[in-house]
């Protein structure tokens, strides 16, 4: 079945510095790819997206590429912030029109200032 | 984006007692809405698909009998823990998709549920 690999954390980094979180997928089809931010206590909030191949996604200086040909969605950012600490998922979601997301395991981020 | 609320954000109930835990979407209708529940330090693993109107779709594994879930309204889905133990103490979260333009998914705050 379906499924998303992210990789293990914790990941820690200094305030400024650069940010990649690698994301790859296994799906039939062509799905949509995510990546969610879960804060301390609370829900998961979208953090950006893309649904077909070559799109990038950004928000809040964050970016990540669907890359069909490595089945990646790795996510960037040039300069994290002591806020940018949370936990990290990448999903996906089929082309069946369930709505249904597949995650990842999560990959917790911890900026120090 | 959407608001997805979800009620109470924290409970603590007792071993044996059931416990409800509400999710509405705010300001769009959500024919679908889902039930994850998260394990600390792990991911999200969806329990069932709430479809309104309908009976949910529980994913393999999860006992149907144990985590009621109903969806009455376009705005409202509830999972209630029935019999709760121990076990069942975990962070639960939903999330409503909205079946206009984006078919995003949008999540609420969770509910952290302890039981002793």
């Amino acid at each position: 079945g379906d499924s998303v690999t992210q990789m293990e954390g914790p990941v820690t980094l200094s305030e400024e510095a650069f940010l990649t979180i690698n994301c790859t997928y296994t799906a039939t089809g062509y799905p949509s790819l995510f990546w969610y931010v879960q804060y301390p206590g609370e829900g998961l909030q979208l953090l950006l997206k893309a649904t077909k191949a070559d799109d990038k996604g950004s928000n809040k200086g964050f970016e990540a590429t669907y890359r069909k040909e490595t089945t990646s969605f790795h996510l960037e950012k040039g300069s994290v912030q002591v806020s940018d600490s949370a936990v990290y998922f990448c999903a996906l979601s089929d082309r069946s029109n369930t709505g249904k997301l597949i995650f990842g395991q999560g990959t917790t981020l911890q900026v120090k200032p | 984006g959407a608001v997805v609320s979800q009620h109470p954000s924290r409970v603590i109930c007792k071993s044996g007692t059931s416990v409800k835990i509400e999710c509405r979407s705010l300001d769009f209708q959500a024919t679908t809405m889902f039930w994850y529940r998260q394990f600390p330090k792990q991911s999200l693993m969806l329990m069932a698909t709430s479809n309104e109107g309908s009976k949910a779709t529980y994913e393999q594994g999860v006992e149907k009998d144990k985590f009621l879930i109903n969806h009455a309204s376009l705005t409202l889905s509830t999972l209630t823990v029935t019999s709760a133990h121990p076990e069942d103490s975990s962070f639960y979260i939903c999330s409503a998709r909205d079946m206009g333009l984006t078919g995003e998914a949008f999540f609420g705050q969770g509910t952290r549920l302890t039981v002793v």
